[in-house]
């Protein structure tokens, strides 16, 4: 298995910009995580898919965040429009779980995003 | 919120050494799990242990868990330049996994 890819790898962008960083997760696993890391908040979990349905999105910032798993395979996370403070690495993570914390998670390798 | 802290925040010894990391959270789980980083990759599943466990080993590593302290600890034997990394504990908060900011740990051949 491949484990869960991400793409890009790198993003560098303008303040105002739109942004979209992809998720494709392991296959056959029903859960999908958006993450991110920073130094000073460290990893927070921005929103949860159990099943391609959006369980919790109370990590999500503010309303210019937005995520969507249209089928099993894939996942967006989009920024519109980006902001300087916005930069950090997001990591996509995949599991099979009947719940948020039940199973151990697999990480992609991440998007380094940074906003100018 | 953080539900689980790591200590300490930086740990550095010798190749062969033993390095041992603790974890603190503050409310009930029904598991803790330990995750690796290397510098600028994904997090790495280690060990999950289960609330109703007391210890765990996998290889070089030993995790114990403590309910009553709600600690727990990591424990790497033998250690070696390649176990450089950053080790974060993370626990079920509210049905989500929550991680702690993370122990750097350095071993130095």
């Amino acid at each position: 298995d491949a484990g869960v890819i991400q793409s890009p790898r790198h993003e560098v962008t303008e303040m105002g910009q739109e942004v979209t960083l992809r998720c494709k997760p392991i296959s056959g696993h029903n859960s999908l995580f958006w993450y991110r890391q920073t130094m000073m908040r460290g990893l927070e979990l921005l929103i949860y898919f159990n099943n391609n349905v959006p369980i919790d999105d109370s990590g999500m910032p503010e309303d210019r965040f937005s995520a969507k798993m249209p089928n099993a395979s894939f996942s967006t996370l989009k920024i519109q429009p980006s902001e300087p403070r916005d930069s950090a690495v997001y990591f996509c993570a995949s599991s099979w779980s009947r719940g948020a914390a039940n199973e151990k998670l697999f990480f992609g390798s991440g998007t380094q995003l940074s906003v100018l | 919120s953080q539900q689980g802290e790591e200590d300490p925040q930086a740990l550095s010894i010798q190749e062969g050494e033993n390095a041992t990391m603790n974890c603190s959270y503050k409310t009930s789980i029904n598991n803790l799990q330990w995750y690796r980083q290397n510098s600028g990759r994904g997090l790495v599943h280690l060990i999950l242990i289960r609330s109703n466990e007391r210890e765990k080993h996998s290889g070089r590593l030993r995790v114990t868990l403590d309910t009553s302290k709600k600690s727990s600890s990591l424990l790497i034997t033998a250690s070696r330049a390649a176990d450089t990394a950053s080790y974060f504990c993370a626990t079920d908060g509210g049905n989500k996994l929550v991680f702690g900011a993370g122990t750097i740990l350095r071993v130095k051949s």
